[in-house]
Order: C-alpha cells, then sequence, then structure tokens
C-alpha cells in the first residue's frame, strides 16, 4: 500500500478566510512534504517535516503554515491568501533509511482563492 | 547543483505508435532517478524508477534505462494508448537536512489520438 490521502480535493476559499488542508499515511514513513504546483509547471517544495519536526522551509510566506501533529498527519493551515496561491498542493511522503529514496505523492487539493 | 532536463512538449502520437521522452540529469554522486506521470486532474504517481546504473525500471508497458555513461534515463512504451495521455515528470532523488528532496524536469505532454 503506497496510499497518502489528502482533504479536501477542491476548497475555494476567500481572502480574509482560514481553512486547513489535511494529509494522512499509514506507511509509516517518517518524513512528510507539501509541494504546491502551477498549471503547466512542475511541484515546487515548500515544507519538509522529518520525525515530526520542520527540517525545510523553502522561505514560503507565513500566510501558509505547516503542521505535523504525529507521525501519519500532515496538515497545512491557511490564512488570508491571495489569489495568485491558487494551485494544486500536493502532499507526499518517504521513508528516511537508506532504502527509502522514493517520495510517494497524493492526490492533491485543488485551491482556488477569490 | 542538481538538474533535470526533459523533452519538451507538447507530443502527439497516433494509437499503437512507439513512445520516447528523452531525460538527462546533471547530479553530484549517484542519484536515484524516476519517472513520475500526472493524468488530468489528478496527482502524481510513480510510474518507474531506478536506483543505479545499468538498472531498468518498468511498469504498465513504460521502460527507462539509468545509463551513468550518457547521464540518462529515457522513458519508452512500445506501444501507447489514449488512457497514457498525461504528463510525465523526470526526476532525480538527493538526501539533505535530513529529508530527500526530488529535483524535477519541466514535464512533457503527451496526447495519444486514437
Amino acid at each position: 500500500d503506497t496510499e497518502v490521502t489528502q482533504t479536501p480535493k477542491h476548497l475555494v476559499m476567500g481572502m480574509t478566510n482560514k481553512k486547513s488542508l489535511k494529509c494522512e499515511q499509514h506507511m509509516g514513513h517518517r518524513a512528510m512534504y507539501w509541494y504546491k504546483q502551477k498549471a503547466k509547471k512542475p511541484p515546487e517544495l515548500m515544507f519538509v517535516y522529518s520525525y515530526e519536526k520542520l527540517s525545510i522551509n523553502e522561505s514560503v510566506p507565513s500566510r501558509f503554515s505547516p503542521e505535523c501533529p504525529n507521525s501519519s498527519l500532515l496538515n497545512l493551515h491557511l490564512h488570508a491568501l491571495q489569489p495568485e496561491d491558487s494551485a494544486l498542493y500536493l502532499c507526499a511522503s518517504s521513508l528516511l533509511d537508506s532504502s527509502g529514496n522514493t517520495i510517494y505523492f497524493g492526490e492533491g487539493s485543488w485551491l482556488t482563492v477569490v | 547543483g542538481d538538474s533535470v532536463t526533459q523533452m519538451e512538449g507538447p507530443v502527439t502520437l497516433s494509437e499503437e505508435a512507439f513512445l520516447t521522452i528523452n531525460c538527462t540529469y546533471t547530479a553530484t554522486g549517484y542519484p536515484s532517478l524516476f519517472w513520475y506521470v500526472q493524468y488530468p486532474g489528478e496527482g502524481l504517481q510513480l510510474l518507474l524508477k531506478a536506483t543505479k546504473a545499468d538498472d531498468k525500471g518498468s511498469n504498465k508497458g513504460f521502460e527507462a534505462t539509468y545509463r551513468k555513461e550518457t547521464t540518462s534515463f529515457h522513458l519508452e512504451k512500445g506501444s501507447v494508448q489514449v488512457s497514457d495521455s498525461a504528463v510525465y515528470f523526470c526526476a532525480l532523488i538527493s538526501s539533505g537536512a535530513g529529508s530527500y528532496q526530488l529535483t524535477f524536469g519541466k514535464g512533457t505532454k503527451l496526447s495519444v489520438i486514437p
């Protein structure tokens, strides 16, 4: 089973709203990732959690706030977003040992900011 | 830094045609190499991978061989189907900062017509 589950699949929010994207995996992976993908572009890394600790923040604006409550869950809290933040948000996970060099992606959450 | 260069599309083929999507990379050391596929409106799926030189990854009739001497990982399929229409991303993985990081090519959009 190589499943990463993301909810919601679609989200429309206003610029003053607060919402969250959720991600879950039960593969025992200890690294979890958030990526942002704009149309016709490859995914861009936003955040990485390793062993539930934030290890990489790719200079993402503070209106995006990640959270890793436990080893299976990853959230992305959204507040005061801009229309240009509309994109596909992908969650991913991987093992962290020497054999775990494969990153598995979820189906993504399509975010529209109005 | 690491980089991946893949042929830019779009590529349009008739059903049952032979497919090649070229991918070359620049990296320090010996990265693992991947092909991901993204069907319309969906997230990224791992298509195949190779972890060392001369390895051949294969899945769903697609193949790619890790060629260290030419730093290439070209994707091939002998007979494409309409259902193969998607965007294909070549990627390599490197380790650092306690996690793995993917470097993607720009993606190649494949359209297969009946």
